[in-house]
């Protein structure tokens, strides 16, 4: 049972071009989200995250959008470089239930030069 | 800041032998968390903690993992005895506390264990 699903293994952008990457989500407890970069070898390292609370959240050439009815969440890079090209994992928890974080199959971005 | 630590980085067992992971946290962070991530899959918990006491070890496989946090710093993981199926990635996480906003994990680099 995948509470949290990103059903693009992978996605190849051209630098410069915006990289939309998806996530859909089961639990309607989940209030709580957040996207995760992941270079090879290494953890996952912390981007962005948003409350249920907001419908958008900006940091730099990364924005994440959350439609709760539609349980999906969105992360756009804009623009997208090279440097960004990592697996991305998103996630979510319950603030309330003080569950764990709860983790996409991830989405590979490729960033063409 | 020194970021979670974990060793060893790399790890190749034949089947039915033990092994054991260590973790040191992020200085001051009560949580610590214990994932696997088995290739192509997003990282599972495998067992939380809460300083030294266990907050959810639900997907533990308890009949051949375990996990202490000894003192609620260092937490070492281990498994006897290894199954083929174990090899994955093995990642350790911490964060301040668990709840609003301050679940924002920090990872370390894993273990990557390969099972024959």
């Amino acid at each position: 049972d995948q509470q949290v699903k990103q059903n693009s293994p992978s996605l190849s952008v051209q630098e410069g071009r915006i990289s939309i990457l998806n996530c859909d989500y089961t639990n309607s407890m989940f209030d709580y989200f957040l996207w995760y970069k992941k270079y090879p070898a290494e953890g996952p390292t912390f981007l962005i995250s948003i409350s249920s609370i907001k419908d958008k959240n900006e940091d730099g050439r990364f924005t994440v959008f959350l439609n709760k009815s539609a349980k999906h969440l969105s992360l756009h890079i804009v623009p997208s470089q090279p440097g960004d090209s990592a697996v991305y994992f998103c996630a979510a928890y319950d603030i309330s239930g003080n569950t764990p974080l709860v983790f996409g199959k991830g989405t590979r971005l490729s960033v063409i030069a | 800041e020194a970021g979670v630590a974990q060793s060893p980085r790399y790890k190749i067992i034949e089947k039915r032998q033990s092994v054991a992971f260590w973790c040191n946290p992020i200085s001051g962070h009560a949580t610590l968390y214990w994932y696997q991530q088995i290739l192509g899959q997003g990282p599972k918990l495998l067992i939380q903690f809460q300083n030294n006491g266990v907050v959810d070890d639900s997907q533990l496989p308890k009949d051949r993992f375990s996990a202490e946090r000894l003192k609620g710093v260092d937490s070492t993981l281990k498994i006897q005895p290894a199954k083929l199926e174990d090899s994955a990635v093995y990642l350790c996480a911490s964060s301040l506390i668990h709840g609003q906003g301050a679940n924002k994990a920090f990872f370390g680099q894993g273990t990557r264990l390969t099972v024959v």
